[in-house]
Formats: C-alpha cells, structure tokens, sequence
C-alpha cells in the first residue's frame, strides 16, 4: 500500500501553543497535499506543496517536504480551540486519473 | 471555492436493501469523482474513481457489483450500495476535481453515515 503514515497518532495541546504533524509517504510524489476533517464531516483542503519546493506557508500553517527522505510537516502555530480537527496529508504517488491516497491522519485536539 | 454537495447526510436501512448516495459538483464541472469509505478514527481509503461517461475505476478488494458507481454527468456521481449488510455500515465520502487551476486539489462532500441494521 502507498498510504502515508503520520505522526503522532494524537495530539492534545493547549491554546496558543503549536502543533506539528509529519507525514511519511513511501513512493515518489508530483505534489503533497494536507487537509483537515472535522468531525463527521468532508475533507477541506489546507494547502499544497509541489515536490519542487521545500516549504510553503500560509497563514497560521507551515508545511515542509523533504523528498529525500519521503516525509512532509505540517505546524500549526498559535493553534485556537477551532483548530481541533483531524489532519491528513495525501499524496499523488504519479497515479493514473490523479487520485490521492491519504495517510492514517493526526487528530488534533486544542484546548482552551 | 468549489462546492460538492452529498446527500444523504445520514441514512439507516435493514439489511438486504439498496442504498443511493449523491454527489454533485455546485459551481464547476467534475470530469472526475472519487469515492472514499472511512471507518471511525481511521483514514480515508479510496472505492473507486468514477469518470463522467464511462466506467468506474474500482480498487483491489472494492466489490464493483457491490458498490454502484455512475457518473452520467459533469455533475453528478452516484454511489449505490448493493443489498447491503452490517458490514457495509461506514462514513462514505465523494470528492471532486475541478477543472483549470483546480485540478490539482480535492473538494470533498459532507460525507454520508451508513447504517445498516
């Protein structure tokens, strides 16, 4: 199986605090994507990462890719109570039809 | 951003009937539809891919006769579960990939909760 895995399994911080994630993957890549779930709900897409770039931001999020070592961060800073979520990467793994494959997800609990 | 609309949100049926889920894209054209199960606190694992006017796409182990996919439009995909069992009760999700500039990301459905009794 491609899924990437992530760690930690759980992460249960306090408000203001940051929170980072990592992500592994196990097959070459065009892009990474993170996305969070809140609970009993769809995926929202966070942000993209070319397997160019080395890191992006975008506001409170910072994603890292290290190709060399297959593996992706995504931190949080100054995290809010909203922030709780599950966060999952996925990958494009060079597939047919462009599908992803989602890794096994952090969740991600702030408290106030 | 892009809107993908499923629905049911929530449906509960007796075992050995037939359930349809329904995913649309709102504002833009889905050539391509992907359909995930996801089990509680567990990941998304991908059914199948389902492209407008042809046949689905079905992963290793994804029963095709089980799991209904048609894609008889730009914006519509639907999921019918097959004669379904208590096993099949699980959190499925659509998605969709735009066109342009928004192919590269996925926008997903609410999702539908399945159980079957």
């Amino acid at each position: 199986s491609q899924q990437g895995e992530e760690d930690p399994q759980a992460l249960s911080i306090q408000e203001g605090e940051n929170a980072t994630m990592n992500c592994s993957y196990k097959t070459s890549i065009n892009n990474l994507q993170w996305y969070r779930q809140n609970s009993g709900r769809g995926l929202v897409h966070l942000i993209l990462i070319r397997s160019n770039e080395r890191e992006k931001h975008s506001g409170r999020l910072r994603v890292t890719l290290d190709t060399s070592k297959k593996s992706s961060s995504l931190l949080i800073t100054a995290s809010r109570a909203a922030d709780t979520a599950s966060y999952f990467c996925a990958t494009d793994a060079n597939t047919g039809f462009q599908k992803l494959v989602f890794g096994t997800g952090t969740r991600l609990l702030v408290s106030p | 951003g892009a809107v993908v609309s499923q629905h049911p949100s929530r449906v509960i049926c007796k075992s050995g009937t037939s359930v349809k889920i329904e995913c649309r894209s709102l504002d833009f054209q889905a050539t391509t539809m992907f359909w995930y199960r996801q089990f509680p606190k567990q990941s998304l694992m991908l059914m199948a891919t389902s492209n407008e006017g042809s046949k689905a796409t079905y992963e290793q182990g994804v029963e095709k006769d089980k799991f209904l996919i048609n894609h008889a439009s730009l914006t519509l995909s639907t999921l019918t579960v097959t004669s379904a069992h208590p096993e099949d009760s699980s959190f499925y999700i659509c998605s969709a990939r735009g066109g342009d500039s928004w192919n590269e990301k996925l926008f997903f459905g609410s999702g539908t909760q399945l159980s079957v009794l």
